[in-house]
This record gives structure tokens, C-alpha cells and sequence, in this order.
């Protein structure tokens, strides 16, 4: 069963500044990487999927890269708006099987 | 517009079942699977099964396997997770969610419904 590892746990910014949140594999999954948003009470937005490519009507300041084992997701000039939890998903090609990370939160400082 | 809306939701027992519904709308139903996650009160997302686009092919969890069972009725846009012997560890928001791709199965989420929730309670 792969294992997904989510860091940091909490990330305290401001407004206008940049996250870097990273997520790591317990083994090689390729690209089959993506990253959501959830803000309380409300369901996961999908930002990212195939490690890389944004999901219809994401910003461009969402950003992700990686591949294999590391995967980091990037929001650059943080809004209001993007004070939200954040997690990465994995899927195993065939049979399908899908496992979350824990999660990170981004709150403002 | 995509929509996905779940019903069914409640307080049950430990050991008795409740089915939940997911209404689906605004997209070509018939090609796109469908997937249940569940989010326990305060915590992360668990994937919980998928059905593939015709319905043919069901995956599943292995904490939910041999419990539950997803199906769907593509005359009438609806998808269905029948829960069987809930326990205590089930209590979660229950939601529906589309694969991104057409007949696809191991793909990603990329429209959720708002969630019904299920408390296992005695």
C-alpha cells in the first residue's frame, strides 16, 4: 500500500506571500499525483492532476511539479481566499485504488 | 453545470445499513465514473469505491470491501452506496465525486457533490 506524507502540517503566511507544500510517496508513482483544496464545511476543489497540470478554472498561481516519490504543489502571491487545507491524492493505475495524504493547512499568520 | 447531490444521510445503528443516492446533472452521465469518499468528523479524505462509466466494474476500499457495494442507474443519473454492518469508524461525510476522464476509472476528482453525513451511533 503506497503512503502518502504530507509537510509541512500547518503553514503560517501573509497575504501576498508565496507556499510551498510537499507531499512524498512511499514508492514510485509516476505522475499520478494530484493536489485539492478544501476549505471547512465545503467539498475538495481539484486544483492539480498528473503532478503538473492545472484543473479547469484554477488560477495560475497554482503550480505543481515532481515525479516519482517527491511532489510539490506552489501557490505563489497568496490570497484571501487560498487560506484553505490542502491535500495530495495518489492513484494506482489498475485496479484503481486512491489513497490521500493527511493534508496541510494553510493558514494566515 | 455539473452538479452531484447526495441524500440519505442519518444516524444508524452499529450493524444495520443505509443507502445513500447521488443525483447527477449538467454532463453525459453514461461516460464518466463515479466515485464515493468519505471524511470522518475533523479528519482527512478516504477514497471509498469507484463504478466505472456503464456500471460494469466496481472497486472498492478494503475497509469498506464485502460491506459496501456501489451501483448506478444510468437511466435515471444516479449512483447508489449501499452500507451494510455499519460500525462506529464509518461515521463520515459521505461524498460523490466524477473521474475526470470519460470511461476511466483510476482518475482523478474533479466535480463533488456537497456531502450527506452518516453517524454510526448507538
Amino acid at each position: 500500500e503506497i503512503v502518502l506524507t504530507q509537510s509541512p502540517a500547518t503553514l503560517s503566511l501573509s497575504p501576498g506571500e508565496g507556499a510551498t507544500l510537499s507531499c512524498r510517496a512511499s514508492q514510485n508513482i509516476r505522475t499520478y499525483l494530484a493536489w485539492y483544496q478544501q476549505k471547512p464545511g465545503r467539498a475538495p476543489r481539484l486544483l492539480i492532476y498528473d503532478a503538473s497540470k492545472r484543473a479547469t478554472g484554477i488560477p495560475a498561481r497554482f503550480s505543481g511539479s515532481g515525479s516519482g516519490t517527491d511532489f510539490t504543489l506552489t501557490i505563489s502571491n497568496l490570497e484571501s481566499e487560498d487560506f484553505a487545507f490542502y491535500y495530495c491524492q495518489q492513484r494506482d493505475d489498475w485496479p484503481p485504488n486512491f489513497t490521500f495524504g493527511p493534508g496541510t493547512k494553510v493558514d494566515i499568520k | 453545470q455539473v452538479q452531484l447531490v447526495e441524500s440519505g444521510g442519518g444516524v444508524v445503528h452499529p450493524g444495520r445499513s443505509l443507502r445513500l443516492s447521488c443525483a447527477a446533472s449538467g454532463f453525459t452521465f453514461t461516460s464518466y465514473p463515479v466515485n464515493w469518499v468519505r471524511q470522518s468528523p475533523g479528519k482527512g479524505l478516504e477514497w471509498v469505491a469507484v463504478i466505472s462509466y456503464d456500471g460494469s466494474q466496481m472497486f472498492y476500499a478494503d475497509s469498506v470491501k464485502g460491506r459496501f457495494t456501489i451501483s448506478r442507474d444510468n437511466s435515471n443519473h444516479m449512483v447508489y452506496l449501499q452500507m451494510n454492518s455499519l460500525r462506529a469508524e464509518d461515521t463520515a461525510v459521505y461524498y460523490c465525486a466524477r473521474g475526470r476522464t470519460p470511461h476511466d476509472s483510476a482518475t482523478p476528482f474533479d466535480y463533488w457533490g456537497q456531502g450527506s453525513l452518516v453517524t454510526v451511533s448507538s
